[in-house]
This record gives C-alpha cells, structure tokens and sequence, in this order.
C-alpha cells in the first residue's frame, strides 16, 4: 500500500510568489491534515480536512494560506504571496479515523522563500 | 493537551539499550502517552502507545510509572539506523482534536559504531 506522499519535496521561491503544495493520502483516509515546522520551530498543526470538508482550520497562520481538498482525495496548499518566515518544512498525514496515534504522515515538502 | 518534557540530544552506540525519558506531570486521566520517530527528510512516524504499566511491541518498549508523570520509552540494542528526533505526545488519542498536539523539541539521538 503506497504511503502518503508529497510534491514537490523541495521548493525555492522568492518572496511575493505563489507556491502550490500537494498531498495525496492513502487510498480511503478520509482525515487529512496539514502540519509544518518553520525554521527552528516545533512542528505545528494548520488544518484538519474530513473528506472535501475543513474540520478545523484553527492553525492556519494568515489568509494568504489557502488549502483545498476537492473531491475528498489529494489536497492542496498555496501560499501566495509567500513570506520569508514560511520558509519550513510542510507535513501532510492521513488517517481513517481521527485519534492522532492512527495518522501517516508524508515525507515533507521542504520550502524555501528567498 | 500535557506539556512534555525530554532531553534535547542523546547518543549511543550500536548494540546499547537507550532509554528516553519523557516528563508530564500535568497528564489528565484520559491521556495516553504516545511516542513518536521522525528520520532525517522524513516525516514522524507512530512507533509506541500506552496508558500505564508496560507496552511492547516489535519495535520498542514503553514503561509508565503508576503515578503516570513520566514515561519512558527503551530502545533495545540500537542500530545506526535508529538515529532520528524522539517525540512524545501525551493527549486523549481518541477524541483529542489535531489541533492540539504538541511535538515539542524532540529527543535528537545519534547511534554512533
């Protein structure tokens, strides 16, 4: 079974562009989540989708972060117009249920906004 | 959810048993104590959870004192490849919200030859 899986692993922008990020979870995992670890930080919760809907956004710093989940499979995360201190490493995971012990997290897209 | 407390770095060497402790002394009575393991470019991944006494599986063994302040999760004769960051997240696994774990620091621990 292919794990949750993340494009691009790395990327370099500069600061006033838009970046898109993308998760696709596991095949039936209706939980998806954001999370991300910004330079020297503790990683940190965004955003809790159940299927196409947004259970909790209550992590999302700011509105030039906007995530989407349309037809309840992969999800996306533009951050637009980026900002030095996004720069971070963005996780997604997924899970069946919502207990967190149960979520698979991606590798990670490593994001540099220079 | 509890604030955790753990060391910021440990290092062994391959063969060892590496024992990682986790303080939380404000844990509630539905909390469980899960670790977590996160390799270099990877994201974490669930290696253990328990509630009290003693938790084994094929990977780790997780030892709670009855008074559940602490914890601690044992690593039995490390490889090199058991070099990644630690965590420990004390929360009610069931209907805890995500939006309320905490992973803390981390226990950064390096496996040497």
């Amino acid at each position: 079974e292919a794990g949750v899986t993340q494009f691009p692993s790395h990327s370099v922008i500069e600061k006033g562009q838009t970046v898109t990020l993308r998760c696709d979870p596991i095949s039936g995992h209706d939980n998806l989540y954001w999370y991300r670890r910004v330079m020297g930080k503790e990683i940190k919760f965004l955003l809790h989708f159940v299927k196409e809907s947004k259970q909790d956004e209550s992590g999302m710093p700011n509105n030039r972060f906007l995530a989407e989940r349309t037809g309840g499979t992969y999800s996306t995360l533009k951050v637009q117009p980026a900002e030095l201190e996004d720069s971070g490493v963005y996780f997604c995971a997924s899970s069946l249920g919502t207990g967190f012990a149960e979520q698979y997290f991606g590798p990670g897209t490593r994001l540099t906004v220079t | 959810l509890a604030k955790t407390t753990q060391p910021i770095s440990m290092d062994s060497y391959e063969g060892q048993e590496v024992n990682i402790t986790c303080s939380h002394n404000n844990i509630a009575t539905n909390d469980y104590i899960t670790w977590y393991q996160q390799f270099p470019s990877q994201g974490p991944r669930f290696i253990i959870q328990g509630y009290k006494t003693k938790v084994t599986n094929e990977v780790a063994s997780l030892f709670i004192p009855a008074d559940r302040k602490s914890s601690t999760l044992s690593l039995p004769r490390v490889s090199l490849s058991d070099t990644a960051v630690y965590y420990c997240l004390v929360g009610d696994t069931r209907y805890s919200s995500a939006s309320k774990i905490i992973f803390g620091s981390g226990t950064r621990l390096s496996i040497r030859p």
